[in-house]
């Protein structure tokens, strides 16, 4: 089994419609992160959380917004989604603030 | 603000050939640089970093980089490409702020021909 699970693997769906992105892991790390990838852009941070109680904005968070159930789980959200939300997204965790990231399989999303 | 530079959006090798792929960063302390691979459909795998010590890191996958510091550069190398290498690859840099978050590239498309 992945170490980093994410589901769906692929999604479509209609403008306005609300849609949860599910990551859950198994390494034990605190440090959970979810990033959006689009062609030529590279990897752009959403959200990340250190923990159950924090939870932290990266740097293109609006129209997104997370849950960190628990430890081992981190849910992204789009309450309302829209065309340009289309786009490849990845949750990663991390053991330490030097250690390096761990990504799931990512998670197709295609806004119609 | 720390960023990552990858100059080239495509490199093109022949099997058997050497192979590199840029990276430049720009960073207000110590540069900790890393390295990860996407094949087709799959998600970002780490392949080696820099936190200190030789500038020569070896990583996997017979990978490996050197880090510049003069140069400010962390270049992705391998001695004889792969058909097997044909990736993306992206390099990333911690910032250097509270949150010692990564901060991508935009990543270099590798095609290693037969």
């Amino acid at each position: 089994d992945a170490d980093v699970t994410q589901t769906p693997r692929n999604r479509i769906t209609k403008t306005g419609k609300r849609i949860m992105l599910e990551c859950s892991q198994t390494k034990g790390h605190d440090r959970m992160y979810w990033y959006r990838q689009d062609p030529g852009l590279g990897l752009r941070l959403i959200y990340y959380s250190f923990d159950v109680k924090d939870i932290n904005k990266g740097e293109i968070s609006d129209g997104y917004s997370v849950s960190r159930q628990a430890q081992a789980k981190f849910s992204l959200s789009l309450e309302s989604a829209i065309p340009n939300q289309t786009a490849l997204y990845f949750c990663a965790t991390r053991l330490s603030n030097t250690g390096e990231l761990f990504f799931g399989e990512g998670s197709r999303l295609t806004v119609l | 603000a720390q960023s990552v530079a990858q100059p080239e959006d495509q490199v093109n090798v022949a099997e058997g050939n050497p192979l590199t792929v840029k990276c430049t960063y720009s960073v207000s302390g110590n540069p900790y640089l890393f390295w990860y691979v996407q094949y087709p459909n799959r998600g970002l795998q780490f392949l080696l970093k820099y936190i200190t010590g030789d500038n020569l890191v070896k990583g996997s996958y017979g990978f490996e980089a050197e880090f510049n510091k003069s140069q400010t550069s962390f270049h992705l190398k391998k001695p004889s490409a792969l058909v097997s290498d044909s990736a993306l690859y992206f390099c990333a840099v911690r910032d250097d702020g509270a949150t010692n978050k990564l901060i991508f590239g935009t990543g270099t498309l590798l095609a290693v021909q037969p």
